[in-house]
């Protein structure tokens, strides 16, 4: 079975600062993989995915995400967090007709 | 306008009452799901509706009755339920099961006493 874990639960940063969020998949070949972001009072929205076409994944809202097969991770990063970032981040990937999403990483931004 | 529509937002019920979540969806999507977000929890997904066939029920009691009459409409039946089932009850839809890609709606919240 495929899973994914988010390494922090929480994560701040101030205004203009880099974000790095951490993921770690868990599987037997190279899985198609997601990071869905969920702001306050809202449903889930997609915010890049990986299916293995490139390595670098570039998002919405500036984010992106590095496929590193070697350490099994799938980290999201920004270069300058804005306050409209703030909100609960998932690494998500697909199994049968499910998505496994991981726990979830709580991002901050402080002014 | 997310394109997936959820009603109602908020839902406060007694445990002998009964009510029912809505979600529809103007994406022209083949499938439909449910999701439940508990706090300190991963997502759960509840059900599965493909072509308005159900492919998926992971074990979920059944005080939880989904129902799905077309591929826009999807409805989540409740009674008897539990405190311990207050949560957020999310709808998404996708192109494709196997695309992973999801359209969520912005949930419901239900609160039982």
């Amino acid at each position: 079975a495929q899973s994914v874990t988010q390494l922090d639960s929480h994560v701040s940063v101030s205004e203009g600062t880099p974000v790095l969020l951490r993921c770690n998949y868990s599987s037997s070949y190279s899985p198609s993989l997601f990071w869905y972001v969920q702001h306050p009072n809202k449903g889930l929205q997609l915010l890049l995915k990986y299916t293995s076409a490139a390595t670098l994944v570039k998002g919405i809202n500036g984010f992106e995400a590095e496929f590193k097969k070697s350490e099994t991770s799938f980290h999201l990063t920004k270069p300058s967090a804005h306050m409209s970032d703030a909100a609960e981040y998932f690494c998500v990937v697909p199994e049968n007709n499910d998505m496994r999403f991981g726990a979830g990483t709580r991002l901050t931004v402080k002014p | 306008e997310t394109g997936v529509t959820q009603t109602p937002r908020h839902l406060v019920m007694g445990m002998t009452n009964k009510k029912s979540l809505k979600c529809e969806q103007h994406l022209g999507h083949n499938a439909m799901y449910w999701y439940k977000q508990s706090a300190k929890k991963p997502l759960e997904l509840m059900f599965v509706y493909s072509l308005e066939e159900r492919v998926e029920n992971n074990s979920v009691p059944s005080r939880f009755s989904p129902e799905c009459p077309n591929s826009s409409h999807l409805f989540l039946h409740l009674h008897t339920l539990q405190p311990e089932d207050s949560a957020l009850y999310l709808c998404a839809s996708s192109q494709d099961p196997s695309s992973g890609e999801l359209f969520f709606g912005e949930g419901s919240r239900l609160t039982v006493l």
